[in-house]
């Protein structure tokens, strides 16, 4: 098992431009979730699918837009890159449910510079 | 609201030593859970420990032990003989039950350095 992955390590961007990060898991989970990493501010939520075919605003949604494509990808869009969205993302997992372990799983990360 | 608090932003502790993270949190909610994660420098979030607010023992993993303490809100991590590979971020988290799926809320993090 993979666990959870996310494409691509590295990205810079100019602002204005637009990019999709993707996020694959392999756990059969229910749930999925995108973070933001800042220095001095732990991991903000941005977005969440609760299961395949919804998704649901988080903590800082702005700027930001998701796809749940199937059980397996959640996939985060900016549409128009800012500097303020230079950060490090991460996609986590869980399987969710009442009375399962709900134990987030987290990929690699991606660490994006919009200049 | 909930939230989560971690007051030392970075430590040290000597090989082999003891050494205990403090994390404070804030709940309506009778039932939660809480966990600490671990961000070494490759910045993958790996999970150390994790406790059901329902129960009453301290969760033990190995080396890592929680102190839980539910009437003051307090959730310690303690590391015993710590070792250099466990030199990095740690952060406190609780997770709720909202929408149809579990949220967590993270701290900012205490920054862990191990010295030889």
């Amino acid at each position: 098992n993979a666990g959870v992955t996310q494409t691509p390590k590295f990205q810079v961007l100019k602002t204005g431009q637009s990019m999709t990060l993707q996020c694959a898991q392999d756990m059969n989970h229910n749930s999925m979730y995108w973070y933001r990493q800042d220095p001095g501010m732990g991991l903000r939520l941005i977005y969440y699918s609760a299961s395949e075919g919804t998704t649901d605003k988080g903590e800082v949604p702005n700027g930001y837009n998701v796809s749940r494509l199937n059980k397996r990808e959640f996939s985060l869009r900016l549409e128009s890159a800012a500097p303020s969205q230079t950060s490090v993302y991460f996609c986590a997992s869980s399987p969710s449910g009442a009375g399962g372990h709900n134990t987030q799983y987290f990929g690699p990360g991606t660490r994006l510079t919009v200049l | 609201a909930q939230t989560v608090t971690q007051s030392q932003p970075e430590m040290s502790v000597q090989e082999a030593e003891t050494v205990t993270l403090s994390c404070t949190y804030d709940t309506s909610e009778s039932n939660y859970y809480l966990f600490w994660y671990k961000q070494p420098p490759s910045r993958q979030m790996i999970l150390v420990i994790r406790q059901e607010a329902y129960k009453q023992q301290n969760a033990t993993e190995n080396r890592f032990s929680v102190n839980f303490q539910k009437a003051a809100k307090s959730f310690s991590l303690k590391i015993s003989d710590s070792q250099l590979g466990d030199t990095a971020m740690y952060f406190c988290a609780i997770m709720k039950y909202t929408s149809g799926t579990y949220k967590y809320i993270f701290g900012t993090g205490t920054r862990l350095k191990v010295l030889a």
